[in-house]
């Protein structure tokens, strides 16, 4: 079956651009995740989303750092004026997870920025 | 959510099971052992979950300790596409997160 779909794969951008990240998670999946992955390190937590309620963004590191999910499906995660810290690779994880649950989250394959 | 120890890397022969431990000794009474693995140019990929008692799937068996201290992620039988970071995390049923640490670096050979 279908699993989370990031797009684009790559993205590259010069300093100060604005960018837009998008992912389709898993369907009917109510839980949404995103994470930021450096080179070399383990995934971060960024924020996550209950349908269309952010219920945690303690994650996101800056307020250039805006995510969105509004129809309680595909969510999009905006980074304003970037700078070559922003370069990662963003991984979007769904659950079906609706409270307290145990339910693993399942991951996207993620999109590459890199910023220059 | 606890802290986990895992190796930072481990070899396994083609074929034979792998073993990887992890150290979840500040675990507490509702939190999972999740495991995951990351092949390069991926996104981590769920392996197994256990709160107290063994599990097994498809993929991977998961041994918890009756303490719930530690646990083992068994890899019946290896193959070079098990090449992978092996993560293991501990998270309990309120949290939402997954709190990643260094993980294990299984290299499996031929």
């Amino acid at each position: 079956g279908a699993g989370v779909s990031q797009s684009p794969r790559y993205k590259v951008a010069k300093r100060g651009q604005d960018v837009a990240l998008r992912c389709d998670p898993i369907s009917g999946h109510v839980s949404l995740f995103w994470y930021q992955q450096a080179l070399g390190q383990g995934p971060e937590f960024l924020t996550y989303f209950q349908n269309e309620a952010q219920l945690d963004k303690s994650g996101l590191p800056s307020d250039r750092f805006f995510a969105e999910r509004p129809e309680g499906s595909v969510s999009t995660l905006k980074i304003q004026r970037t700078q070559q810290e922003d370069s990662a690779v963003y991984l979007c994880a769904s659950s079906l997870a609706r409270g307290p649950s145990s339910r693993p989250q399942h991951f996207g394959d993620g999109t590459r920025l890199s910023i220059l | 959510d606890a802290k986990t120890t895992q190796p930072p890397s481990m070899d396994c022969a083609e074929g034979r099971a792998a073993n990887l431990p992890c150290n979840h000794s500040t675990i507490s009474g509702n939190e999972y052992v999740y495991w995951y693995r990351q092949i390069h140019s991926q996104g981590p990929q769920y392996i197994i979950h256990g709160l107290k008692n063994n599990e097994t799937n498809e993929m991977a068996s998961l041994i918890i300790t009756e303490d719930r201290k530690s646990s083992t992620l068994i890899l019946p039988h290896a193959t070079l596409r098990d090449t992978a970071v092996y993560y293991c995390i501990v998270r309990g049923e309120y949290g939402n997160k997954l709190v990643f640490g260094a993980g294990t670096i299984l290299r499996v050979k031929s």
